[in-house]
């Protein structure tokens, strides 16, 4: 069965700080997608990055970036230099991969950056 | 273009009552899912389809839930007769195979049943 576990539940930083949000997943399955996802205050899901499970390159998107190690399943999520605004809950998920398949959510880590 | 659109936004409701609530995916989009929050069990899938076919309903709590996909451009989440336990935020989500899996989420319904 695939699980996704996110064993941080809540995270406080001040700004500037770095901060890092664990993932680590389970699946049986050779080919999979991970994601993160996160959710301001205002309810929104809002897609962040897919990783493909062949790919284990890093990536870096500005102040993120993506740690992904299938040798230990993990994927986790780093925030640069904080800001309030990036105070969140960040989920991660996976799915199998090809188009179309559901995703399964770890319960999330709320992140709250104060100035 | 216009994301994925759910109708109504807030639905407060009392026990027993029908509840209905719709969603339009993207355009071009033929895969839909409808998934619910609650603080208890986080973000679990309820049920989902491709080209409007239902593929996975495993995640529907019990026959009081039922979701319909007529045609590409709509779905109806349907919950009869409500019950409290039911109050959560439903999302919708959808994608298409260029997109990888990459699901966009609809703003929510919350719903509260009382």
């Amino acid at each position: 069965a695939q699980k996704v576990t996110q064993a941080q539940t809540e995270i406080s930083v001040v700004e500037k700080e770095d901060v890092t949000l664990d993932c680590v997943y389970e699946t049986r399955d050779t080919t999979y997608y991970l994601f993160w996802y996160k959710q301001p205050p205002s309810g929104e899901l809002v897609f962040l990055i897919r990783r493909n499970s062949f790919d284990e390159q890093n990536e870096i998107s500005g102040r993120y970036s993506w740690n992904f190690q299938k040798s230990t399943s993990s994927f986790n999520f780093t925030i640069t230099a904080s800001q309030v605004v990036d105070s969140a809950v960040y989920f991660c998920a996976l799915s199998e991969a090809g188009g179309g398949t559901a995703l399964i959510f770890g319960k999330g880590t709320t992140l709250s950056v104060s100035s | 273009d216009a994301g994925v659109i759910q109708s109504p936004r807030h639905e407060v409701t009392e026990m027993g009552q029908e509840v209905t609530l719709r969603c339009k995916p993207i355009s071009g989009h033929n895969s839909l899912f409808w998934y619910r929050q609650t603080m208890m069990r986080g973000l679990e899938l309820l049920i989902y389809f491709n080209n409007n076919v239902p593929i996975d309903d495993s995640g529907m709590p019990e026959d009081r839930f039922s979701a319909k996909m007529p045609n590409a451009s709509f779905s109806t989440l349907k919950i009869q007769p409500s019950e409290p336990r039911d109050s959560a935020v439903y999302f919708c989500a959808s994608t298409s195979p260029e997109r990888y899996n990459e699901q966009f989420f609809g703003p929510g319904t919350r719903l509260t049943v009382l």
